[in-house]
């Protein structure tokens, strides 16, 4: 069974640093990766969704890779802001999890001006 | 833009209370799901429908059930709430098809069961 893990937990960086999310699955039989931001008592709002025959997907500034032979996936966040504190959650949908969504457990995300 | 939307952003109920929490999609998404979350134990999925009057059960499904008569709306059911069932509760749906669409997801809601 797919299972997804995100370390670190929680992560505090200045203003402006450039910075990396990661995110580890199990099963590389992975139909595609999806990466959702959730403010604190909202929903999940999705970001970028990574197809299994992708290696990367860009939006402003978020760029999400997917390496399935590694079992990885990581969120590169430039030029960090305060607006950009939030929990990131990744999540994989495979074969193996009756192609629902497994996810992680977030990493929590504060930028300090 | 897809839209999904749940009745209530907070709910207060007693134990032993029957409890509705209804969602709606505009988007003729085929499936939908509910999830919960708790602090420490991440999403959880409660029970999922790939289609009208079809459900699947998920992770947790105790204590849950569900009604889709209409493609649009997914209903969770606490047939007899319990304070182990406070938590935030969200909605989701997403088009058919392996791998090609994102799934989104609705405010949800925060319910407390006293």
């Amino acid at each position: 069974k797919q299972e997804v893990t995100q370390i670190p937990a929680a992560l505090s960086v200045p203003e402006g640093e450039n910075l990396v999310l990661n995110c580890s699955f199990t099963d590389s039989a992975i139909y595609n990766l999806q990466w959702f931001r959730q403010d604190p008592g909202k929903g999940l709002t999705s970001l970028l969704l990574i197809q299994s025959s992708q290696r990367e997907q860009t939006s402003g500034r978020l760029n999400a890779s997917l390496d399935k032979s590694s079992g990885r996936s990581t969120l590169y966040i430039a030029a960090s802001q305060p607006g950009d504190s939030a929990t990131y959650l990744c999540a994989g949908r495979s074969r193996g999890s009756q192609g629902n969504l497994i996810f992680g457990k977030g990493t929590k995300l504060s930028v300090k001006p | 833009d897809v839209k999904v939307t749940q009745s209530s952003r907070y709910l207060v109920k007693r134990t032993g209370e029957k409890v509705f929490l209804e969602c709606v999609q505009d988007m003729d998404h085929e499936n939908m799901f509910w999830y919960r979350q708790d602090p420490g134990l991440g999403l959880r999925l409660i029970y999922f429908s790939y289609d009208v009057k079809m459900k699947e059960k998920g992770d947790i499904p105790e204590g849950y059930s569900v009604s889709r008569e209409k493609k649009e709306r997914f209903s969770l059911i606490l047939e007899s709430a319990s304070t182990n069932q406070t938590s935030m509760y969200l909605c989701a749906s997403r088009p058919s098809g392996r791998a090609l669409y994102e799934q989104y997801f609705g405010p949800g809601t925060r319910l407390t069961v006293t």
